[in-house]
């Protein structure tokens, strides 16, 4: 069974700052998702990630991808108060569609 | 485009009442989700559909939950008798192919009291 580890489930950052999310999946997997939750709000993708050493930039956020290490991590870069929300790393396996879910990042930017 | 659209938003109602919610997918995307997301948990599958066919339902506890997806467009999902644990948010999704990119809904909170 796919088991998916973030960490930190939450973190607590002051604005400028520069900090990194890791998600580590227990076994074979050849696509990472990286998504966005307001409170109340639905999942919003960030990124999608296939093959071993993608790296994918949006803004301030970007994320990795290790499929030996089974590693991905979103970095934050000079975060801002607008990027506080729970971010979701999900991984599903070849013509497995079934996407797992981490337990989430809940991340306050601080000014 | 539109987005995947979800109703009602929110829903309030008292154990061992009946309770539906409402899917619209994206047009053109054969394949609808419905999750079920816990306070402070990641999504978790409760079935799958292929167009109107219920490929994966394993995760869907039958005594008391069931979905329908007529004319492999919108798809309800049901709960009756509801329970306390029940209360959560329940997402819908949709993507192209199976093995696509899933775009969620914004949800349905339902409290049950």
């Amino acid at each position: 069974e796919l088991k998916v580890e973030q960490n930190p489930l939450f973190l607590s950052m002051q604005e400028g700052k520069n900090y990194t999310i890791y998600c580590n999946y227990s076994t074979t997997s050849d696509r990472l998702y990286w998504y966005r939750q307001d409170p109340g709000k639905s999942l919003e993708s960030l990124f999608v990630l296939l093959s071993n050493g993608a790296v994918k930039q949006e803004g301030r956020l970007m994320a990795s991808l290790d499929t030996k290490a089974r590693l991905s991590t979103l970095h934050i870069t000079a975060a801002v108060h607008d990027l506080s929300a729970t971010y979701f790393c999900a991984v599903g396996g070849g013509s497995n569609y079934k996407l797992t879910f981490g337990k989430g990042t809940l991340l306050t930017v601080n000014p | 485009e539109a987005g995947v659209v979800q109703s009602p938003r929110y829903k309030i109602i008292e154990k061992k009442q009946p309770v539906a919610f409402w899917c619209n997918p994206i047009s053109g995307h054969n394949t609808l989700y419905w999750y079920l997301q816990n306070l402070g948990q990641g999504p978790e599958l409760l079935i799958r559909y292929e167009n109107e066919e219920a490929v994966d339902d394993s995760q869907l506890p039958k005594d008391r939950f069931s979905a329908e997806r007529l004319k492999g467009v919108d798809s309800t999902l049901k709960i009756q008798p509801a329970e306390l644990g029940d209360s959560a948010v329940y997402l819908c999704a949709s993507s192209l192919v199976a093995t696509g990119e899933q775009y969620f809904g914004p949800g349905t909170r339902l409290t049950v009291t």
